[in-house]
Formats: structure tokens, sequence, C-alpha cells
């Protein structure tokens, strides 16, 4: 079965200590993995994406990893601030339409 | 726009009521995703339109789900005769291509309670 699980479902740090999201995935075929940031009661926006052959990409104090032998991914926050309280989904496209979502990770930021 | 916008962001229906949810994706955006979110849980896909084409609506858990976007831009997802079972937030999300390397721009949603 196609599955995208997340860990921890929710996570408490301290405001800039670094913490990292994990996500495993059994979904193939394989198009590509993003992760989102989902602030509460809004839409979910795109952090990073990656392809199969790309197994690392920055954007700003985020850092995904991408393992496409084991089929893990990790979200790493650098020097958390408040503003980085959210849910962080991770998502697997097997094709266009073919979109897997996580349970996602909340994550809170005590300053 | 500058957004995909949602309307309405909240609706509260009566059971057995029927309801429609309206999404405005970015314009010139091809692709339409409508997805489905229960608390707490990660976006669940319920239907895909490529312009005017719905392309797969695999995910609608029953007959009473129907969405449309007639002429390619604006969507409307109709559910009939609502039930608890469908409280949820429906999300809507476009896409300027059909290629799923394109980004996805979300709409905030619009949260159904069904009471």
């Amino acid at each position: 079965k196609n599955q995208v699980e997340q860990s921890p479902q929710s996570l408490i740090i301290l405001e800039g200590k670094n913490c990292t999201l994990q996500c495993n995935y059994t979904v193939s075929p394989f198009s590509n993995l993003r992760w989102y940031k989902q602030d509460t009661g809004r839409g979910p926006v795109s952090l990073t994406i990656m392809t199969f052959s790309e197994n690392t990409k920055s954007n700003g104090r985020y850092t995904a990893t991408l393992d496409a032998d084991t089929k893990q991914s990790s979200l790493h926050i650098t020097a958390s601030q408040l503003s980085d309280s959210a849910s962080y989904i991770c998502v697997v496209s097997r094709s266009a339409s073919k979109i897997i979502f996580g349970s996602g990770t909340r994550l809170s930021i005590r300053p | 726009g500058a957004g995909v916008s949602q309307s309405p962001r909240y609706k509260v229906a009566k059971r057995g009521q029927d309801v429609a949810l309206r999404c405005d994706p970015i314009s010139g955006h091809v692709s339409l995703f409508w997805y489905q979110q229960a608390l707490g849980q990660g976006p669940e896909f319920l239907t895909y339109f490529q312009n005017e084409a719905q392309l797969d609506k695999s995910g609608l858990p029953s007959d009473r789900f129907f969405a449309e976007r007639p002429e390619g831009s604006v969507s409307t997802l109709k559910i009939q005769r609502t039930q608890q079972e469908d409280s949820a937030v429906y999300l809507c999300a476009s896409s300027l291509g059909a290629q799923d390397l394109y980004g996805y721009t979300f709409g905030s949603g619009t949260r159904l309670t069904v009471v």
C-alpha cells in the first residue's frame, strides 16, 4: 500500500534550537517528495521539492534530505523561530495526480 | 488573482443539506485539485482536473460528492445530503502545468461543519 508516515507526531522545542522531522514512505513508483508547512487555518505552503536524483535541498533555515534507497526523508530546521510553529507535512508524488500526504508533525516553538 | 481563493471560509450545514464550495485557482493554472483534511490529519485526495477535464475522481468518498470545472478555471465541489462525517476542511490547490514538478499553491480551505 502506498503510505507516507511521519515522526514524531508532535514536537516541542525551545526557540533557537534545531530539530529534525522524519518521513518514511512506501510509495511506488516515486516521482518526487515535497515538504510543506501548514500554519493553523491556512493551506499548506511548499518548502522544498526533491526528485529521485537529489539527496539534499535547502530553503533558508530548512534543509531537506532524501535517501531514495531506504525511502526516507528528513526536514532539518536550524535556529528555530516562534514563526516556525506549524504542522510540517511530507508529500510523495507518484504522478501528476497521485499525491500521498503524510499526517504531519505538529511543531511548537516555545520562547 | 495572486493566490488560490476559496469560499466560503466557514460553512455550517444541517445534516441532509446540500453545500457548494468554490475554488478560484491562480489565473492560467492548468491543474486543479480538491483535498479533504480531517482534524489533525494530512489532506486526502478527492479529485483532479486538467483544464475542464476531470481526469481523476477516485478519491471522492461517495456519489454524494460531485466536482466540476466547466470552463477550466473556477471549480465547485458539491456535497449532497451532507452527513456528520463530511465535517472537514476542504482544500483546493492549483498548479501551472500538467506535470507534477510544478509547484502547487493551496488555498486556505473551507471548514465545513455538519450539525
